[in-house]
């Protein structure tokens, strides 16, 4: 499967706790997002990445949530001291940018409980 | 600030009917707008507009983007079951604010036998 693809699928965890999400991108893309969506609403812009770099952190994005592009390739998403508020799916997706623009492809998201 | 605005949020029609779906869009050195399929995961991809007046097709499915405007409609004729999901809209633009993908709310389409 070269598409998208996140881990884990869900996640249920008790308030305080840390999670890590990962994503990995479509191997070519230089570009990748993520997003966080409730019921009912579009995709939220939380962050992005162009290649290694993080280019802009949604005004959303407390300072318990942290995004990393290591090597410009998988991508990983904590968020710390999780808060029932926190409770959504989590998206990523990817695209290529430059002189060949693609849409963003998405990931199966990975969905977030906070009990 | 941009912003993507959809309508509307839902609708429920019967198969065989045709729906059109709304999308009005302010974004900042826009590029294109794109259409997606949400059904109980990740949204599917559907159209990608950049040119004004000029229709893509798929099937059933087809879009138009009017950049005078500002907003771009989806059309699906012949609805099925199948169709049911939400529909989202986003703007694309020239690497400003939130990423420069920017999506409306949706609208979720409902679509009974």
């Amino acid at each position: 499967d070269t598409g998208v693809s996140q881990d884990p699928r869900h996640k249920i965890t008790k308030r305080g706790q840390n999670v890590t999400f990962r994503c990995d991108p479509i191997s070519e893309h230089n570009r990748l997002y993520w997003y966080r969506q409730t019921l009912g609403q579009g995709p939220e812009f939380l962050t992005y990445f162009q290649n290694e770099a993080q280019l802009e952190k949604s005004r959303l994005l407390s300072d318990r949530f942290s995004a990393e592009r290591p090597k410009g390739s998988f991508s990983t998403l904590e968020i710390q001291r999780t808060e029932q508020g926190d409770s959504a799916m989590y998206l990523c997706a990817s695209s290529l940018t430059g002189t060949l623009n693609t849409e963003a492809f998405f990931g199966q998201g990975t969905r977030l409980t906070v009990v | 600030e941009d912003k993507v605005v959809q309508s509307p949020l839902s609708l429920v029609v019967h198969e065989g009917d045709t729906v059109t779906l709304n999308c009005s869009y302010e974004v900042t050195n826009f590029r294109s707008l794109l259409w997606y399929k949400q059904e109980k995961k990740a949204p599917t991809f559907l159209f990608m507009l950049t040119s004004s007046g000029i229709e893509k097709k798929s099937g059933r499915l087809s879009s138009i983007l009017d950049k005078k405007e500002l907003f771009s409609i989806l059309n699906i004729t012949a609805t099925q079951t199948g169709d049911s999901a939400v529909y989202l809209c986003a703007g694309l633009n020239y690497g400003g604010s939130q990423g420069n993908l920017i999506f409306g709310k949706g609208t979720k389409l409902s679509v009974k036998p």
